[in-house]
């Protein structure tokens, strides 16, 4: 069964460094998400990426977040200057469909743990 | 505005008893689908269920059962006969007719013990 995969599954790093997290959505979906969680807490929405743009972000989705989808089949997130509330798992998410109206449905990867120190 | 409120934080039932975890939401959409996952410890968020607004009908599926009501804006799980592999914790999530995203309740961690 396709499935969303996404690496490292767990990144300790300093305060300040630029962190990417990398993605690889199922092959035939064309909407990509990242969404964060912070321990013990819901999972929010960041940012969600069609026809190689940003197409919705949240207020978390401030200037040190970017996304990028560099080849066919990767889809990034890039925190370029790490904070210790920047902790927590980060879940990258596809869907064939737009989600709007229920045309899609999501698929999570098993998400990427991050850790800043 | 979209939001869904899981009430129980968590909750510790003895394996083979019964347990509903409780969703509540709210929104201004006329169509919406509302979703559970499951996440075990392991972190991976499973995807159990998915509702449309205009179909109330109930669904079973195995030991699991869905009971959504419009009227009171709610959309409640039941596991039937839990099990220690039921031990998870429980999101219920909102997709609405407008927007790309889904919107979580802040979870309910179940703890099934032998």
């Amino acid at each position: 069964e396709p499935e969303v995969t996404q690496t490292p599954s767990h990144q300790v790093t300093q305060m300040g460094q630029e962190v990417i997290l990398r993605c690889v959505p199922i092959s035939n979906h064309l909407y990509f998400y990242w969404y964060r969680q912070i321990l013990g807490q819901k999972v929010e929405f960041l940012v969600s990426f069609y026809n190689n743009e940003i197409s919705e972000k949240s207020e978390i989705f401030d200037d040190q977040f970017s996304v990028e989808r560099p080849d066919g089949s990767n889809f990034t997130l890039k925190i370029r200057s790490t904070k210790l509330e920047d902790s927590a798992m980060y879940f990258c998410a596809s869907s064939q469909n737009r989600l709007a109206g229920g045309a899609g449905e999501l698929f999570f990867g098993e998400g990427s743990r991050l850790t800043v120190l | 505005a979209q939001k869904v409120t899981q009430a129980q934080t968590e909750i510790s039932v003895v394996e083979k008893e019964d347990v509903t975890l409780d969703c509540v939401y709210e929104t201004r959409d006329t169509t919406y689908y509302l979703f559970w996952y499951k996440q075990p410890p392991s972190g991976e968020l499973v995807f159990l269920i998915r509702r449309n607004s205009f179909d109330e009908q109930n669904e079973i599926s195995g030991r699991y059962s869905w009971n959504f009501q419009k009227s009171t804006s709610s959309f409640n799980f039941t596991i039937t006969a839990s099990q220690v592999v039921d031990s998870a914790v429980y999101f219920c999530a909102l997709s609405g007719n407008t927007g790309n995203q889904f919107y979580f309740g802040t979870g309910t961690s179940l703890t099934v013990i032998p």
